[in-house]
């Protein structure tokens, strides 16, 4: 079945301790992203990468790193976590960006305390 | 930088009326696309909109993009209870095909 996986679905944490979320697509997707969801706020692309080690900011990039070592995967790294990135959190695959985001993960619900 | 903008907020119609929301942009956008998402989901690709002046339909929902592809609508004919959720606009500015900006969402309940 294609699918975008993210893991943890649900993650609380403490402020400063390093936290990394996985999201990995089967469909051979170029194409990755990450965002955001704030109430009031819609979506917001923190980072997408166009293809295996190319990536570039999104709107709101400060304090997440990405990587894309291997074009199925793409995790985002909080390397010193804070409360104002509690927040639920999108990763999204395509096989190109002007075609739609047709597949999203089911979202990481992030809490830091 | 690039803003995209979505109104209104929330609304609530009664079953069978029609339902609106407008998107727009502070820049021209190449593309405007469209999402649906349901409470406790993820958003779901519904559409894109590419040529100036286009309009797209999909059973009841009818989707618009500006002249100037600078703002889109959404228009819902007779809600129904299935519509219910949150739907987005999103846009690529001209000449960058990868940062995706999304308008902040309308909400849309519907009353049986």
């Amino acid at each position: 079945e294609a699918q975008v996986t993210q893991n943890p679905r649900y993650l609380i944490t403490v402020t400063g301790k390093k936290l990394t979320v996985t999201c990995s697509q089967n469909m051979n997707h170029e194409y990755m992203s990450w965002y955001r969801q704030d109430p009031g706020l819609g979506l917001r692309q923190i980072y997408y990468s166009m293809n295996v080690e190319v990536t570039d900011k999104g709107d709101v990039p400060e304090g997440y790193k990405v990587s894309r070592k291997e074009k199925r995967n793409f995790p985002l790294i909080l390397e010193s976590p804070s409360p104002n990135q509690t927040s639920l959190y999108f990763c999204a695959s395509t096989a190109s960006p002007d075609r739609g985001l047709a597949f999203f993960g089911q979202g990481t619900r992030l809490t830091v305390v | 930088g690039q803003q995209v903008m979505q109104i209104p907020q929330y609304q609530h119609v009664q079953e069978g009326e029609d339902f609106t929301t407008y998107c727009n942009s502070s820049t021209t956008l190449s593309n405007i696309q469209w999402y649906k998402q349901r409470p406790g989901g993820h958003p779901v690709f519904l559409i894109q909109l590419v040529k100036s002046g286009e309009v797209k339909k999909q059973k009841r929902l009818t989707f618009q993009f500006g002249e100037a592809k600078k703002n889109s609508s959404l228009h819902i004919t007779a809600t129904q209870t299935t519509d219910v959720g949150t739907y987005f606009c999103a846009g690529y500015g001209s000449g960058n095909t990868g940062k995706l900006i999304f308008g902040q969402g309308t909400t849309l309940q519907v009353k049986p």
